[in-house]
């Protein structure tokens, strides 16, 4: 059985600050898919990364694929209260749209 | 363009009821999953449905049970409820069975 594992799984801090978010596993994926999720609303796709090693952007967050495709992270530039969420990692093993999902980083940014 | 919607968006149940859950798929998608979430967990896998057909099926009970109608369209079943059922069930689209999804809402499921 493939696992995510995601760490930490709460955090909070103040607004301005950098974080980062691990999702690992002791299998290969060939890719993994991040997923931003409000109270109250589903998870939203936030990015999908395919290559080992891959680097993507989206404004303040960087998302990394590591290079043997067993584990990615996602890092967080001056968090902003609308930042606060629980963010997930998840996998298509098969590639067959059942996704296996990490068990979720709480994040709260205060003011 | 409509995305995933769900009906109803909460649902208060009695231990050993029975309940319906509906999904519309988003507009062009032809493949629905089922998954459920608890409180600050990540979601866990239920069921696929693809041309009507049960594709996949993830570790849940045969209470748990679906169905996909010819316009997309999904239903979840859920019998004899449980306590440990209470949790957002969310649904999914997708093209043809891949990933990435489109999640709606979910329907958040109480059981007393």
């Amino acid at each position: 059985t493939q696992l995510l594992e995601q760490s930490p799984q709460f955090l909070s801090i103040q607004e301005g600050e950098n974080l980062t978010v691990y999702c690992n596993s002791s299998s290969v994926f060939s890719s993994l898919q991040w997923y931003r999720q409000e109270p109250g609303e589903g998870p939203v796709l936030l990015v999908t990364v395919v290559t080992g090693g891959e680097v993507k952007k989206l404004k303040r967050l960087t998302f990394q694929f590591g290079d043997a495709r067993k584990d990615s992270s996602l890092h967080i530039t001056a968090a902003q209260p609308g930042d606060t969420g629980l963010y997930l990692c998840a996998g298509d093993p098969s590639n067959t749209g059942k996704l296996i999902f990490g068990q979720g980083t709480t994040l709260q940014v205060k003011p | 363009d409509a995305g995933v919607t769900q009906s109803p968006t909460h649902l208060i149940k009695t231990r050993g009821q029975q309940v319906t859950l509906r999904c519309s798929p988003k507009s062009g998608h032809d493949t629905v999953s089922w998954y459920q979430q608890a409180l600050g967990q990540g979601p866990q896998f239920i069921f696929q449905y693809y041309e009507e057909e049960e594709r996949q099926r993830g570790n849940f009970p045969d209470r748990f049970s679906g169905h996909q109608f010819p316009n997309y369209s999904s239903e979840l079943n859920v019998n004899a409820l449980l306590l440990g059922d209470s949790a957002l069930y969310l649904c999914a689209s997708s093209i043809y069975r891949a990933s990435p999804l489109h999640f709606g809402n979910g329907t958040r499921l109480t059981v007393t």
